[in-house]
């Protein structure tokens, strides 16, 4: 069966830290790989993705960082901020030649301490 | 431009009835998906849906789940004679390639 491995299932971290949040995979015929942000009654919201033709892929205080060899990819958040707090979901999937449903983590519960 | 929408957003139902779950994709989106959340759990896949389509259903339960999307109108998740165990957050996302964007979810509880 497919999976992603995700660690931890709970963090916390003081405000203006780095959380960081890892993601293993085992199908190699994944390409795509995105991470989802959720607040308690919300739905997952796309937060930042990733292909495996880079390595890293920034956006504000948020960076993905992949290693394809290793079949991992991480989730660093920088500066840490309360408003963070939220539960993190990896996910990874198969595009083109696939049917785009992704294989969810089972999610890391980060809560940032003001 | 409206993003995808689900009602209702809470749902009671007794055991043994049914429940009706309605997903509306964003615009121009012609990919509906539906999943499953637990309380402490992660998004667990049900089924797969393209317009007039359903293109993989690996997720659903063989009884008493159905899903569709109609040329007209929202996707409808239906779930039949519901039991407690089906109490659970059921999302839908809608998708134009590999892109999902996830709706506020239904909140399913089973008395």
């Amino acid at each position: 069966q497919q999976q992603v491995k995700q660690s931890p299932q709970s963090l916390i971290v003081q405000k203006g830290g780095i959380s960081i949040i890892n993601c293993a995979y085992e199908n190699t015929a994944f390409d795509y790989f995105p991470w989802y942000q959720q607040f308690p009654g919300k739905g997952p919201a796309l937060l930042i993705a990733i292909r495996p033709d880079v390595s890293e892929k920034k956006e504000g205080r948020f960076t993905i960082s992949f290693n394809k060899s290793a079949k991992q990819f991480s989730l660093h958040i920088m500066d840490s901020q309360p408003g963070d707090s939220a539960t993190y979901f990896c996910a990874a999937s198969m595009g083109a030649g696939g049917s785009y449903i992704p294989t969810f983590g089972r999610g890391t519960s980060l809560i940032v301490h003001p | 431009n409206a993003g995808v929408m689900q009602n209702p957003r809470h749902l009671v139902r007794r055991r043994g009835q049914e429940a009706r779950l309605r997903c509306s994709p964003m615009k121009g989106h012609s990919h509906v998906y539906w999943y499953r959340q637990l309380p402490e759990e992660g998004l667990k896949f049900m089924v797969y849906l393209q317009k007039e389509n359903i293109i993989d259903e690996s997720g659903m339960p063989k009884e008493r789940f159905s899903a569709e999307f109609p040329k007209e109108g929202p996707s409808i998740l239906r779930i039949q004679q519901v039991v407690r165990g089906d109490s659970a957050a059921y999302f839908c996302a809608s998708s134009a390639s590999d892109e999902q964007f996830f709706g506020p979810g239904t909140r399913l509880t089973v008395l």
